[in-house]
């Protein structure tokens, strides 16, 4: 598939655990960008990557989330001792470069139990 | 940051009618995009439309930077059209999304 993939779809975990999300973006985007998306909400800016650097992580609740890119290619977020109010669908999305048009993978749904 | 507003927050329409979705925002832009969040939640990309008017088959859309506001045209909707369309600005690096406008489109 040509699109963005995110991996896992959902995930179910307990209060207090530390959970990785995965992000694929489409080939050859280098801009990358993770969203929060809350029930009855619009999706929420948590981090942008141009390449393998956090070029604005102004978004991020907390020190406990935190995002990599290392290969400036797949993109992980990492949540550590999740808290239910993080429960929601984390979005991610890339584009060709800075201000182009975003193109958004289908979610990963995190519950928080 | 900028604010985006958008009207009507929920729509219902009969089969056939023709609506239109508003987006307002608080400040210039660099880019705008409309999506449709389908009922499985993916966001489906409608248009980029920074300026200017752009078609696509029953959609249409208009940005006027110059007055911070962009529609959303739907004619002869359909029931598949269901869903929540949402209007989004960049705002130097980040996206930010309205509140969305939820249709229902009866048969």
């Amino acid at each position: 598939g040509a699109g963005v993939s995110q991996t896992p779809s959902n995930k179910v975990t307990e209060k207090g655990k530390y959970v990785e999300l995965r992000c694929d973006p489409i080939s050859g985007h280098t801009a990358l960008y993770w969203y929060r998306q809350s029930l009855g909400q619009g999706p929420e800016f948590l981090i942008y990557f141009q390449g393998t650097g956090a070029a604005d992580d102004s978004g991020l609740p907390n020190d406990r989330f935190f995002a990599v890119r290392p290969e400036g290619s797949v993109s992980t977020l990492k949540i550590q001792r999740t808290e239910r109010g993080d429960s929601a669908v984390y979005l991610c999305a890339s584009s060709p470069g800075a201000n182009n048009e975003q193109f958004f993978g289908p979610g990963t749904r995190l519950t928080v139990l | 940051g900028i604010q985006v507003e958008q009207s009507p927050p929920d729509l219902i329409l009969q089969e056939g009618a023709n609506s239109t979705l508003r987006c307002n925002f608080s400040d210039s832009v660099n880019n705008l995009q409309w999506f449709h969040q389908n009922p499985w939640g993916q966001l489906i990309n409608l248009f980029y439309i920074p300026s200017g008017t752009k078609q696509n088959g029953r959609l249409s859309a208009t940005t006027v930077a110059t007055e911070r506001y962009s529609s959303l045209y739907i004619s002869s909707s359909q029931t598949t059209d269901s869903g929540v369309y949402f209007c989004a600005v960049v705002d130097n690096n980040d996206m930010r999304f309205g509140a969305g406008t939820r249709l229902t489109v009866k048969p």
